[in-house]
């Protein structure tokens, strides 16, 4: 399974954009990126998924560039609410049991 | 959809007891769950895949006789700490997968927080 690295923690604004970028060097062919969101004391919560260029839903864009080496999460206009820590994992669909590997995660703050 | 529940949200137990959390799929069929646990401050670490019907299979480090895990349906599985001592202390949240999907997403449960005095 690809290794990611991302930075430990990340400070913003209520209505700035927050944008997270995970390094992933080495994503096979077959891998997809995906992000989740903890907040204290919860499981994980999907939040988007991508393999290549662009991606958007109601909640976030995910940019991936052409090499596929690095993908930025970034979350508009966030809230407070929005603080929380931010997982990156890299795998391929149904490879390896399914399993997900979790790195250490962006634990990102939302200020007032 | 794909609603996860854990049971209970929270247990306090006394050192040398053994513990059962549940895991559910409210409204899938999970042909795969997953076992994490999650230390403060710390991330997820992956202890088991559990199939339906089948023994679970550990990740490297995870005593399996300690931590026993059943899937006995494709809606539930359980996670029994033996003999829990105080470092068994941590977060247990578990996820559950259809497998139908066209790729590895996982549904996670809500977490059990687990303390052992």
């Amino acid at each position: 399974l690809a290794k990611t690295t991302q930075p430990i923690s990340m400070d913003s604004y209520e209505g700035q954009e927050v944008n997270i970028t995970c390094s992933h060097n080495n994503i096979a062919t077959n891998d997809y990126i995906t992000w989740y969101q903890q907040f204290p004391s919860q499981g994980p919560r999907f939040i988007i998924q991508g393999y290549k260029t662009k991606v958007t839903n109601e909640v976030a864009s995910l940019f991936i560039p052409a090499d596929r080496k690095s993908s930025t999460l970034s979350l508009p206009r966030v809230s407070l609410s929005d603080t929380a820590v931010y997982y990156c994992l890299v795998g391929a669909p149904k490879a390896a049991g399914n399993k997900l590997t979790f790195g250490g995660g962006t634990r990102v703050l939302v200020k007032p | 959809g794909a609603v996860v529940s854990q049971h209970p949200s929270r247990v306090i137990c006394k050192s040398g007891t053994s513990v059962k959390i549940e895991c559910r799929s409210l409204d899938f069929q999970a042909t795969t769950m997953f076992w994490y646990r999650q230390f403060p401050k710390q991330s997820l670490m992956l202890m088991a895949t559990s199939n339906e019907g089948s023994k679970a299979t550990y990740e490297q480090g995870v005593e399996k006789d300690k931590f026993l895990i059943n899937h006995a349906s494709l809606t539930l599985s359980t996670l029994t700490v033996t003999s829990a001592h105080p470092e068994d202390s941590s977060f247990y949240i578990c996820s559950a997968s259809s497998g139908g999907s066209t790729y590895n997403e996982q549904f996670f449960g809500p977490g059990t927080r687990l303390t052992v005095l």
